[in-house]
């Protein structure tokens, strides 16, 4: 079976941190792009990064988290991670790791095909 | 890239045949996915490549357009489509969402 399980939200005072990591099975990780996407309480859904296939050549960041989170995948432990720093409450949200249909960011992609069930992120103090 | 869905909320009953609409702000060419996402699950691809019906998606969902507009249409609203209805542009980063429809039971 397909899927994707991510772990490691939870309640973080401004300006922390937390590493949120998605764990992959059920297909070749490698050979797929990753993204992490949020849904903030009330609001829609916000494509937050993605990193291509095999060795994460190219990574993309959405301009709201810029400089304060980094994308990273280890293809022999089949995971995904999303490090973020210097947290804000409007970060928080539910953090989705979804698997792209191909291997590339761009040009140009299909959809994300496979959807873990989301790890909840507090921003408070 | 902007994505703009319309409506926004739509009420509707079984058997219903619905339409949403998806605006880009410039041309995608065929890179538009739609997704449903229901509250505390994960949210789940209905057509990519603005027409393709992913697997395991029922024949009821259809896709269409190109260039800056798309449409899905649920030909026959089943008791299980009601849900929150997303479009989204593959065509280059930031990979925008429409803000959404809502599809609710009449």
């Amino acid at each position: 079976e397909v899927r994707l399980l991510e772990s490691g939200g939870g309640l973080v005072q401004p300006g922390g941190s937390l590493r949120l990591s998605c764990a992959a099975s059920g297909f070749t990780f490698s050979n797929y792009a990753m993204t992490w996407v949020r849904q903030a309480p009330g609001k829609g859904l916000e494509w937050v990064s993605s990193v291509d296939g095999g060795s994460g050549g190219t990574i993309y960041y959405a301009d709201s988290v810029k400089g304060r989170f980094t994308i990273t995948r280890d293809n022999s432990k089949n995971t995904l991670w999303l490090q973020m720093n210097s947290l804000r409450a409007e970060d928080t949200a539910i953090y989705y790791c979804a698997k792209l249909k191909q291997w590339l960011v761009t040009p140009g992609t299909y959809g994300m095909d496979v959807w873990g069930q989301g790890t909840t992120v507090t921003v408070s103090s | 890239i902007q994505m703009t869905q319309s409506p926004s909320s739509l009420s509707a009953s079984v058997g219903d045949r619905v339409t949403i609409s998806c605006r880009a702000s410039q041309s995608i060419n065929n890179y538009l996915n739609w997704y449903q996402h229901k509250p505390g699950k994960a949210p789940n691809l209905l057509i990519y490549g603005a027409s393709a019906l992913e697997s395991g998606v029922p024949s009821g969902f259809s896709g269409s357009g190109f260039g800056t507009n798309f449409t899905l249409t649920i030909s026959s609203l089943q008791p299980d489509d009601f849900a929150t209805y997303y479009c989204q542009q593959s065509y280059s980063t930031p990979f925008a969402f429409g803000q959404g429809t809502r599809l609710e039971i009449k």
